[in-house]
Parts: C-alpha cells; structure tokens; sequence
C-alpha cells in the first residue's frame, strides 16, 4: 500500500501571507506513462471535497492562481502564494499510481 | 449540471448489511469510472474501491479494510452506482461519497453501525 504522510497536520495563517503544505509518498509516484498521479484536494467546511491540482502542478478549472503544486518521486508540496480567509479548510494529497490513497489531511484555519 | 446524490445511508448493527445508491446525471455516466471514498466523524478522507466503465472491463478494486465485504455495482441503463455493504463492522461508521474523484462529488450518505 502506498502511505501518504502530510505536514503540517494543521498550520494558522494571516491573511495575505503564504502557505506550503508538504505530502511525501512510501512509494514514487512516476508512473510509466510519464504522468505523476498526485492531486490536491480542498474540503472546505461542512462540503464535500473538491479538487485543486492534479497530476502534481495541474490546477483544476477554475482554482485561482495562488494556488500551485510541485514536486516529483515521493516529496510534493501545495503552496498558497497568498492566503485568503476562503482557503480555511482541510487540504488532503491522494495518489492514483497504486489504487488511490489519501494523505491524513492538513487544517488550516487562518488567524 | 453535473449531479451525484447518494442515499440508502441508516443505522445497522454490527455484521448487518446495508446498500447504498448514487445517482448519477449531467454527464456520460457509462464512460465514468466511479469511486466510493468514506469519511469517518471528525476524521480523514479515506477511498474505499472503484468500478471501471463497461469499456474499460467493469471491474473492481477495493481497499483492503473492505475487501471481500464491500462490493461496488453499476447500472450504466439507469445511470446508478452502488455500494453493498455486508458483514459491517463499528469501524465502518462514515459519510460516504459517490465520486469520480475529479470535479464531481456527491453530498454524502451517512452509515452509522451500532448496536
């Protein structure tokens, strides 16, 4: 099984400042098409998840441009340039190279 | 507009059974490969198996918590999704989710297990 670990688990941000969540996998996630199947997902609030980044660095129709992915192998990173109160939320990585699996997720709540 | 509405949720006891529904609309529903990802109260998200489209084979993958007594059924006539649940266990107490783990989620039906 491939473990997702996620840190910060919860991280208080002002607004206007910036933000960077870290998800490293047990296992690379390259896979042999040439695609890294790791995504970003924001569950706001009392709502179902939605999805931010896909295939590492990819934003989701229609997710502002502060919002941005990066990484490769096993070490990926969700960072916020500027956070707004509207992010508050929990972020949670999943991979897609081996089933699929979440990361324990991270809350952020803003100060 | 794309919809997902789950239900069929309730309370059961431990070991009893319980089926869950999605349906499906907006979208070319037989193309999809469809997911059922659960979250337990006040914790994280966790996938609990997969159904291929027909195109694809429509077969079935699950997490290993739930394998061997969850079972994921579609219905590509009606636009349906299903999840079986059999043989469930306390720890199986969750929203569950219809999705297609891109931008289409459902609101989630609740499984309480308790005796």
């Amino acid at each position: 099984d491939v473990v997702m670990t996620q840190t910060p688990l919860s991280l208080s941000v002002t607004p206007g400042q910036p933000a960077s969540i870290s998800c490293k996998s047990s296992q690379s996630l390259p896979h042999s098409d040439g695609k890294t199947y790791l995504y970003w997902y924001l569950q706001k609030p009392g709502q179902s998840p939605q999805l931010l980044i896909y295939e590492v660095s990819n934003r989701f129709s229609g997710v502002p441009d502060r919002f941005s992915g990066s990484g490769s192998g096993t070490d990926f990173t969700l960072k916020i340039s500027r956070v707004e109160a509207e992010d508050v939320g929990v972020y949670y990585c999943m991979q897609s190279i081996q089933l699929h699996s979440f990361g324990q997720g991270t809350k952020l709540e803003i100060k | 507009e794309v919809q997902l509405v789950e239900s069929g949720g309730g309370l059961v006891k431990p070991g009893g059974s319980l089926r869950l529904s999605c349906a499906a609309s907006g979208f070319t529903f037989t193309n999809a490969w469809m997911n059922w990802v659960r979250q337990a109260p006040g914790r994280g998200l966790e996938w609990v198996g997969r159904i291929r489209s027909k195109t694809d084979g429509g077969t079935t993958d699950y997490a290993a918590p739930v394998k061997g007594r969850f079972t994921i059924l579609r219905d590509d006539s009606n636009n349906m999704l299903y999840l079986q649940l059999n043989s469930l266990k306390t720890e199986d107490t969750a929203l569950y989710y219809c999705t297609n783990l891109g931008r289409d989620w459902g609101q989630g039906t609740l499984v309480t297990v308790s005796s």
